[in-house]
Formats: structure tokens, C-alpha cells, sequence
């Protein structure tokens, strides 16, 4: 039973470009939910999905979007770039409505911003 | 708003060492609080959780009580080992606990010698 698959899992862009990250939850799931985590800090909550919806959304600018497929995978969106985006991007998968603990990380994707 | 506290690292311990991670949280109501931890390379993997007041979490050697008279989840270990290296990660769920949504504390790594 494959866990949260995320992809890729390095890559480098520029300023002012746009960059979609995925994630592919462990099997059975139908939520996920992306989190930033930035050198040396604790992941920050960036919004959740299920039924491809956004239902919570943490404390992030609209340049951060997202999508849920029908097969539950999800796409993160991160507009026009920032220095400060450099980060790695966590994909966690769980069933609606379970209790929080019930949710499962993907090794995530290392974002660097040039 | 819910935050989380934890010690900043790093601690260097040698093996067989006492281990104390300190970790305070602000919230309303009563949250649940969970311990991560973060190999190197990998995803977060919860380590030990607590729902309610009093509660004791406990795996692999690790437990925290959950002290809700001083806001506390410290992380504690009798007798670390090389292969407890990582970081760990101090986190909170709201009051309703299966929101999905994880607040944590900036992480505090952990160095074990031999």
C-alpha cells in the first residue's frame, strides 16, 4: 500500500515564475491538506481539500491556489514567485472527518526560489 | 490565536542519555497535542498524541503528558539512542480535533552522540 506520493521532489525556479507541485494520497483517502515548511521553521497550514473544494485555508496570499481530482490526487499553484517561497511543500492525506492524528505526510517537495 | 512553543535547538545528547523537549501551547478550548518527528529525507510521522487533559502519550520510549494547568507537552525519553536523531516537532488540533488542520512549533533537533 503505496503512503502520500508527492512530485517532485527538487526543483528550482526563478522570481516571478509559476510552479504546480502534486500530491497523491495514501490510498483510501479523500482529504488533503498542504503545508509550507521553510528552513528551520514548523510547517504552516496552507489550505485543505476534499471533495475538490478548498475548506479551510491557513494564512496565505491568493497567489497560493490549489485543485482535488476526482481521484482525490491534488495540485498546489504558487503564482508569481517570491524569494520567499523557497521552501518544502508537505502533501498530508486523511479521511474526512477522522480525527486530525489520522493524517498521513508525504516526504514533500523541496521548492528553492533564485 | 493557536501557537506553539517549543525549545530551540539543537540538544546534543550522548546515547543513553535523559531527554527533555519543552513544549507550551496557547489555545482556546481544549485542543489535542501531538509529537512529530522528521528523519532526515522523510515525512513527518506522528510519534505520540494526547486528546484531553491529563492524558499521557507514549511509543517507541517517548511520552509527554498533556498539562493543561500549565499549557504544557513536554517531550521526555529515559535513555536516547544515535537512531533518535531528528527533529521533532510539538503540534496542536483545534477543540473539534478532526479539522485536519496542524499548528506547530518551529521544531527542535535532536543530536544524539555515541
Amino acid at each position: 500500500d503505496a503512503g502520500v506520493t508527492q512530485s517532485p521532489t527538487h526543483l528550482i525556479k526563478t522570481r516571478g515564475q509559476q510552479v504546480t507541485l502534486r500530491c497523491s494520497p495514501k490510498s483510501g483517502h479523500d482529504t488533503v491538506s498542504w503545508y509550507q515548511q521553510a528552513l528551520g521553521q514548523g510547517p504552516q497550514f496552507i489550505f485543505q481539500y476534499y471533495e475538490e473544494e478548498e475548506r479551510q485555508r491557513g494564512n496565505f496570499p491568493d497567489r497560493f491556489s490549489g485543485h482535488q481530482f476526482p481521484n482525490y490526487s491534488s495540485e498546489l499553484n504558487v503564482n508569481a514567485l517570491l524569494l520567499g517561497d523557497s521552501a518544502l511543500y508537505l502533501c498530508a492525506s486523511s479521511l474526512r472527518n477522522r480525527p486530525t492524528y489520522e493524517q498521513y505526510f508525504g516526504p514533500g517537495t523541496r521548492l528553492t526560489v533564485t | 490565536g493557536n501557537s506553539v512553543t517549543q525549545m530551540e535547538g539543537p540538544v546534543t545528547l550522548s546515547e543513553e542519555a535523559f531527554l527533555t523537549i519543552n513544549c507550551t501551547y496557547t489555545a482556546t478550548g481544549y485542543p489535542s497535542l501531538f509529537w512529530y518527528v522528521q528523519y532526515p529525507g522523510e515525512g513527518l510521522q506522528l510519534l505520540l498524541k494526547a486528546t484531553k487533559a491529563d492524558d499521557k502519550g507514549s511509543n517507541k520510549g517517548f511520552e509527554a503528558t498533556y498539562r493543561k494547568e500549565t499549557t504544557s507537552f513536554h517531550l521526555e525519553k529515559g535513555s536516547v539512542q544515535v537512531s533518535d536523531s531528528a527533529v521533532y516537532f510539538c503540534a496542536l488540533a483545534g477543540r473539534s480535533g478532526n479539522t485536519g488542520k496542524l499548528i506547530f512549533g518551529q521544531g527542535t533537533t535532536l543530536q544524539v552522540k555515541p
